[in-house]
């Protein structure tokens, strides 16, 4: 079974700060994909960046970069000079597939907080 | 841009009534999904579909039904809604099983069954 794992139930960064959200996952498949969603309080769910299993360099996308450490199986996102804004629910998923259709894997979510 | 369409934000229903929540998707995507989100539990996938008149069980199917009789419509249905299936409900739908591309959400339905 594959399985996805956020440790952080919260964060806390001031504005402008740097902040990483961990992810770590389990797989025995070669090929995955990893993805990072975003959820304000409105609750919509908002796509920020994806990660193939044989990309050789790390995502990256405007402020978000994915520090994907494949040996570790870890995609930790990274956001640099946090905003007000990007106070939200943050959600790693991971890509699996089945016979005719592909499906996601949620981890539970860290909540992120970003002060003045 | 991909919209992904939930018919409602905010539904109230009673205990035992039979409930549908409906969601459209308008750029021809093949595969379309069915999730509940609770706290600390993340999403949880119910049912998903990959092609019209097909379904799949996802992780938490028990006490829900799907509907796919035309490519842009999947309908979640709860036969006989009960308290514990209170939650907020997400619609989502990707291009095909091979793409990269990811699951386009919609905004979601807070659902309460009292």
């Amino acid at each position: 079974a594959q399985k996805i794992t956020q440790t952080q139930p919260g964060m806390f960064v001031q504005e402008k700060e740097a902040v990483t959200l961990d992810c770590t996952y389990d797989t025995s498949d070669p090929s995955y994909g990893l993805f990072w969603y975003k959820q304000p309080s409105s609750g919509e769910m908002i796509f920020l960046i994806y990660q193939g299993s044989y990309d050789q360099q790390n995502a990256t996308e405007g402020r978000y970069s994915l520090n994907f450490q494949k040996a570790r199986k870890s995609a930790n996102l990274v956001i640099s000079a946090s905003q007000l804004g990007d106070s939200a629910m943050y959600f790693c998923a991971m890509r699996q597939w089945g016979s005719g259709y592909s499906t996601l894997t949620f981890g539970k979510g860290t909540m992120l907080l970003v002060s003045p | 841009d991909v919209k992904v369409t939930q018919s409602s934000r905010y539904l109230v229903k009673r205990t035992g009534e039979k409930v549908f929540l409906e969601c459209v998707q308008d750029m021809d995507h093949e595969n379309m999904f069915w999730y509940r989100q609770d706290p600390g539990l993340g999403l949880r996938l119910i049912y998903f579909s990959y092609d019209v008149k097909m379904k799949e069980k996802g992780d938490i199917p028990e006490g829900y039904s799907v509907s796919r009789e035309k490519k842009e419509r999947f309908s979640l249905i709860l036969e006989s809604a009960s308290t514990n299936q209170t939650s907020m409900y997400l619609c989502a739908s990707s291009l095909d099983r091979d793409s990269n591309q990811p699951q386009h959400f919609g905004d979601g339905t807070r659902l309460s069954i009292l």
